[in-house]
């Protein structure tokens, strides 16, 4: 199974500022890593996928890099809606799809 | 309007049985994969099983296998999760949503809450 694992577990972010998410997967998964955002109350939405592929509808302030092992999520300049928990999942190895822990980021 | 919605959740006593149900619309159904996502309060989400667009072929997380099988109707734009033997680490949002071709893909359903209690 590959265990994806996120850093940090929560992020405080001026409104404006840069924002910089990161996951590793602990094992080659190529580029096959997606972002998604969740808000409370709501379903994960997919943001990212291939690693850097922003999925329709989604702001250009948010951008994905990496491949292999390593993965950064970036929010160019935080706004308010963007407060939420952002997971990193892998579909590369599967079964299982396997998700990060999340990231918290909220408005400092 | 392309849409999951799911339904069936409720209380249901360790040892229980239950049947979950996604109604898809506003898309081609059996074109696409469909899996079952779980996630329990305060924890991230977790895969729970795939199923082909044909419903020859099911995956399951080991957590689950044994216990949940899904199938489909495709006649109906429906996907199903029959859980039985369940748990307090079953308790859980239970999501569906659609595999295949990300760029095609809709967004998961809002959920539908299955909490086991003794």
């Amino acid at each position: 199974e590959v265990v994806m694992t996120q850093s940090p577990a929560t992020l405080s972010v001026s409104l404006g500022e840069r924002a910089t998410l990161s996951c590793r997967a602990s094992q080659s998964i190529s580029s096959n890593l997606a972002w998604y955002q969740q808000k409370p109350g709501q379903a994960p939405r997919l943001l990212i996928y291939g690693a850097s592929t922003r999925a329709t509808g989604i702001p250009a302030r948010f951008s994905g890099s990496g491949f292999v092992t390593d993965f950064t999520l970036t929010i160019s300049s935080l706004q308010s809606e963007d407060s939420a928990v952002y997971y990193c999942q892998q579909y590369s190895n599967w079964p299982p799809l396997t998700f990060g822990g999340g990231t918290k980021v909220e408005i400092k | 309007e392309v849409q999951l919605v799911e339904s069936g959740g409720g209380l249901i006593q360790p040892g229980g049985s239950l049947r979950l149900s996604c109604a898809a619309s506003g898309f081609t159904f059996s074109s696409y994969s469909m899996h079952w996502f779980r996630q329990a309060p305060g924890k991230g989400p977790e895969w729970v099983s795939y199923i082909s667009a044909s419903g020859t072929a099911m995956h399951y997380a080991d957590s689950v296998k044994g216990r949940f099988t899904t199938s489909r109707d495709n006649a109906k734009n429906s996907l199903y999760l029959h859980m039985n033997s369940l748990t307090d680490e079953d308790t859980a949002m239970y999501y569906c949503a659609a595999g295949g071709a990300f760029e095609d893909r809709p967004p998961w359903g809002q959920g539908t809450l299955v909490t086991v209690f003794s």
